[in-house]
Order: structure tokens, then sequence, then C-alpha cells
């Protein structure tokens, strides 16, 4: 299975835009780029998935390059609930059920 | 929506002894999965359901073992607990209308003494 690199963490202010990067250069072309968040003392919460056109939706942009070799989630507007470990993970179309989760990226979020 | 629904949340046991962890998924979600995260690590997947019938494993070995319900309700198994089972797990469940979309438990934190 393809593998995903992400900083081990970031830190943010509150109301700034997070920019969340995540590198996956074995990616093939039927995998999925997708975005998971942990929030403390919960279970992983599903954020976004692309496969290579931009996405958005209520809770954050998923913005991929070209090559499809990198991705970065972008937070618009960062609140306090969004410190979480963020999870970028590949997923083929023909193995919808595996989640291969790595170790994430700790977002720390400063009033 | 009640969401996916786990229990016990906490659970002591013994090495060696068997536990039964529960899963309740939301009405229509007809795929479940397991997931074991350790202390300070991504989950592991465990295994995946879909109607009933086991359709994915992960590397893990077969003590670990599980069911489906016809109600969406599931169940992961383990015998012969290790104390390297100490950990959490969790279930997570999906709609074929939203197969992409995997809704989490908030998990069973078991500790193998």
């Amino acid at each position: 299975d393809a593998k995903t690199t992400q900083p081990n963490s970031m830190e943010s202010n509150e109301e700034e835009p997070v920019h969340l990067p995540c590198n996956h250069s074995t990616i093939s072309g039927t995998d999925y780029i997708h975005w998971y968040r942990q929030l403390p003392s919960q279970g992983p919460e599903y954020v976004i998935h692309g496969l290579t056109s931009n996405v958005n939706n209520r809770m954050a942009s998923l913005a991929i390059a070209e090559d499809r070799k990198s991705s970065t989630l972008i937070l618009h507007r960062a609140t306090l609930r969004d410190a979480a470990v963020y999870y970028c993970i590949l997923r083929a179309t023909d193995s919808w059920g595996k989640l291969q989760f790595g170790a994430g990226t700790q977002v720390v979020v400063t009033p | 929506e009640t969401g996916v629904t786990q229990s016990p949340t906490h659970l002591i046991k013994t090495r060696g002894q068997q536990v039964t962890l529960r899963c309740s998924s939301q009405s229509g979600h007809n795929t479940v999965s397991w997931y074991q995260q350790a202390l300070g690590q991504g989950p592991q997947f465990i295994f995946q359901y879909y109607r009933e019938e086991e359709n994915g494993r992960g590397n893990f070995p077969p003590r670990f073992s599980g069911l489906q319900f016809p109600n969406y309700s599931s169940e992961l198994n383990v015998n012969a607990l290790e104390l390297d089972d100490s950990a959490l797990y969790l279930c997570a469940s999906s709609h074929p209308d939203r197969p992409y979309g995997y809704t989490f438990g908030s998990g069973t934190r078991l500790t193998v003494v």
C-alpha cells in the first residue's frame, strides 16, 4: 500500500488558517486521498476526500498537487475545537474498507 | 442519527482471559470495521465485515475474531489475551450510499494486566 508522510505537529493561532501538508509520492492512479481527524478521547472523524480536483466542504478544503504526489488540508479559520490529530490516508477504490493510518499531525491551536 | 456506540467504555482483563467488545452501528450501515489503537499511535486495521461476512483482515492473529449481526451490531472477540493487547479498540461503520466516509465510535479502552 502507498504510504503518506506528514509533519509530527503544527501550531496555529485561533482564527488563522492552517495548512496541513501530506506527501504521497508513490500514490497510484486509483488511490483516493482521505483525511480524518481524531479529537482527544474520541474516535477518528471523516473530514474530506478527493482524487484529482480540489475539494471543499463545510469542514475544510483539500488542495491536490497536479502530479498528485502531495496534498494540503486547509482549515480556513482554526478554532480551539480543531485541535486534534489529523491523518492523511490513501485509499484504493477497490479497498473501501481498510484505512491505513499513520502517526498523523498533531495540530495545536492557541487562543 | 445515533452514531456508533461501543460498550463497555473501559475494561480490565487478566492475561490469558477472553474478551468480547460490542458495537452498535447506525441503521443501514452494512459495513463495519474494527481497529486497534495503541497509545500514541494511529489506529491499525483488524478486520472488516460486510453483510455479516468477513471481507478483509489486517495483520492480526486468528485469536482476534468477530461477528456482525443483521441488526447492524457487531462484536470483536479476543482470546488468550496478552499484555500487548492493551489498547483502544475502535469500531467504524459505513452506509452503502457513502462508502468513503466511515463513522467511528469513541472506542473501548482495554487494559490487560
